[in-house]
Formats: C-alpha cells, sequence, structure tokens
C-alpha cells in the first residue's frame, strides 16, 4: 500500500513552458485534492475532485488544469509556467473517517 | 473571515513543557476535525482526528467545543523532535470542503 504518491520530486521550467505533475493514490479514495505551498504559508487548494470525471475549482485554480479519469490518478497540467508558480505542490487523497492523506510533494522552480 | 483561524507562534517552549494550541472555526455546519503536523519541506501528515468527547494519544490530546467552535491540542512533555508546524483541519462533506489552518510552529528548544 504506496499511499499516495506524486512524481516528479524536483522540476525546474522555464517561463512559457507546460508540465504535468502527476497523482496517484491506493487507497481507493473518491475524493483527491491538489494544493500549493509557497515559502513560509499555509496550504492553498487549487482544484479537487469528488470521484472520476467530477472536478471542481479551488482557491487559487488559475493557469491549473486538473483531469480525473480513473479513481487512482488526479494529474495537475501547468498550462504556460509562470514564475509566481514557483512553489512546492502536495496532493492529497482523502476519506471521511480517515481524513486527508498527502503525497510527498513536488518543488517547481520556474525561471 | 477566514474559515479556519490558527495563532502562527512561533510558541517557543523548553523540553518537559506543556504547551495547548487552539484553532476556532467560523461554520458551525463543520463535521469533522483533524489535526496534522507538518516539518520543514515536507508533506503535512495526520496527527489525530478531534471528538466532542475528547481523545488522547500518548502526550497528545485533542479537544473539541461545538458551542465556541473551536479545536484544541495540548502536548504534555514536550520533546525536541515535536518541534514542527501543527495544522488544524475543520471539514464541511456536505459542501467537499477541507479547510485547513495557516498552522501554528512550536519550537521546543533543550
Amino acid at each position: 500500500n504506496a499511499g499516495v504518491t506524486q512524481t516528479p520530486k524536483f522540476q525546474v521550467l522555464k517561463t512559457g513552458q507546460s508540465m504535468t505533475l502527476q497523482c496517484a493514490q491506493d487507497m481507493n479514495h473518491e475524493y483527491m485534492s491538489w494544493y500549493r505551498q509557497d515559502p513560509g504559508m499555509g496550504l492553498r487548494l487549487i482544484h479537487y475532485s469528488v470521484g472520476a470525471g467530477i472536478t471542481d475549482q479551488g482557491e487559487v485554480p488559475n493557469g491549473y488544469n486538473v483531469s480525473r479519469s480513473t479513481t487512482e490518478d488526479f494529474p495537475l497540467r501547468l498550462l504556460s509556467a509562470a514564475p509566481s508558480q514557483t512553489s512546492v505542490y502536495f496532493c492529497a487523497s482523502s476519506s471521511q473517517a480517515e481524513g486527508q492523506f498527502f503525497g510527498p510533494g513536488t518543488r517547481l522552480t520556474v525561471l | 473571515r477566514k474559515e479556519v483561524e490558527q495563532d502562527p507562534g512561533p510558541f517557543n517552549v523548553p523540553e518537559g513543557a506543556t504547551v495547548a494550541f487552539n484553532c476556532t472555526y467560523s461554520n458551525s455546519a463543520s463535521q469533522s476535525f483533524f489535526w496534522y503536523r507538518q516539518d520543514c519541506r515536507k508533506e503535512p501528515k495526520l496527527l489525530m482526528s478531534v471528538y466532542s468527547s475528547g481523545n488522547e494519544d500518548g502526550r497528545f490530546t485533542a479537544q473539541l467545543n461545538r458551542a465556541s467552535q473551536y479545536i484544541s491540542l495540548l502536548i504534555r512533555d514536550s520533546k525536541l523532535s515535536d518541534s514542527a508546524t501543527y495544522l488544524c483541519v475543520v471539514i464541511i462533506y456536505n459542501f467537499n470542503k477541507f479547510y485547513f489552518g495557516s498552522g501554528t510552529k512550536l519550537n521546543v528548544k533543550p
């Protein structure tokens, strides 16, 4: 049982490049979400999904897209990277009884 | 007004001290409550759930006060390894909402 996995762990992009951050969970949770955390700051919700085929925006969705074709996977796509998107990105999956479980994070730098 | 508010700290305490954090929430429809611990540059990890009856796990005690809309975390006999940021989480399942506090930083010093 791997829990929540994220790839890559580190990434450097140039402004304007696009990329996809991968997230997978093996706990059969319906609810998954993406957060970003800037240095010294709290978590901010980007997008979330309550099940396959269903996604919704969080607090800071601009510049990001998500899709949920399976229960297990919830990729986050950066459309055109900007320096303001330099951050640590956490994926999480959750159940009502157990709370949220986070992946180890992706540290993204946009030059 | 934020959904969840925490004192950011830092709380600087000596080893062996007892320290308590509070977290207030604004939505009375909140249904589930948790405390998380986050170490520097790591992902948040679940510390414990919070129930109305209160719950204890070793040196850690969590309480929920629905009437006053706050949850608390008490750490007894603080260890150096308790140094971290503690996040409270409030969940409203009917609206698929998870609300995180911004965290309280604890520094336990020798």
